[in-house]
């Protein structure tokens, strides 16, 4: 079966800490992978992606995440959380060749705590 | 979220009662998506379409309906509103159908069927 899974509902992090947040994938062929982040009363904005290439990709707001084939995960991660980064963090994947759909993941709430 | 906005915001509908949602874009995007967040769920995908008049069903796609008469255009109606429609409704566009540049959300309709 395909799908993603974000095994964290929420994660806190004080502000200054680095912050990780998980994301593990299972799907058929070379995965296309995103990370979302939603604030409140908002659409999803588009944070990084991972196509093919470095396996480290850097994103916007300071975030980067890295893609590990063998563990099939795509973590988040940002070295130094601000509290302005608290918001719903989403993971994506499209599903192997000959789809054109995401999976998105349940989403994780990040809170920053000053 | 530039180029894409939803209509409308906010709405409350008796059970039973259609709606129709509105998405409208401003890039010429051809692919336009409709998808639903529910707690737990994450969004799922409920139609999509891949140019004027050229629509198909995504993963919850029963009670829904959609069309798409012009490129910057895309509704979304639910035929008899239910309790179970309740959610928060996202509009998304991309300018391809490999999704290697992502979506861009609107703002979401907060939808309450009572």
């Amino acid at each position: 079966a395909q799908s993603v899974a974000q095994p964290e509902d929420q994660v806190n992090v004080a502000e200054g800490n680095p912050l990780t947040v998980k994301c593990t994938y299972s799907v058929s062929g070379n995965p296309y992978l995103f990370w979302y982040v939603q604030y409140p009363n908002r659409g999803l904005q588009f944070l990084l992606k991972y196509i093919t290439g470095d396996n480290l990709v850097k994103g916007s707001y300071g975030f980067e995440a890295e893609f590990n084939k063998s563990q099939t995960s795509f973590h988040l991660k940002k070295p130094s959380a601000l509290v302005s980064d608290s918001a719903l963090y989403f993971c994506a994947v499209r599903r192997g060749s000959g789809t054109y759909k995401y999976i998105f993941g349940t989403g994780t709430r990040l809170k920053v705590l000053a | 979220d530039a180029g894409i906005t939803q209509s409308p915001r906010h709405k409350v509908t008796e059970t039973g009662t259609p709606v129709t949602l509105r998405c409208h874009q401003t890039e010429n995007h051809r692919y336009m998506y409709w998808y639903r967040q529910d707690p737990g769920h994450g969004l799922r995908l409920i139609h999509y379409s891949y140019g004027v008049k050229d629509t198909d069903k995504g993963e919850v796609s029963d009670g829904y309906s959609v069309s798409r008469s012009k490129t910057e255009d895309f509704l979304l109606t639910l035929e008899s509103a239910t309790s179970s429609q309740t959610s928060v409704y996202f509009c998304a566009i991309s300018p391809n159908l490999d999704l290697a540049d992502g979506y861009t959300f609107g703002s979401g309709t907060r939808l309450t069927v009572v």
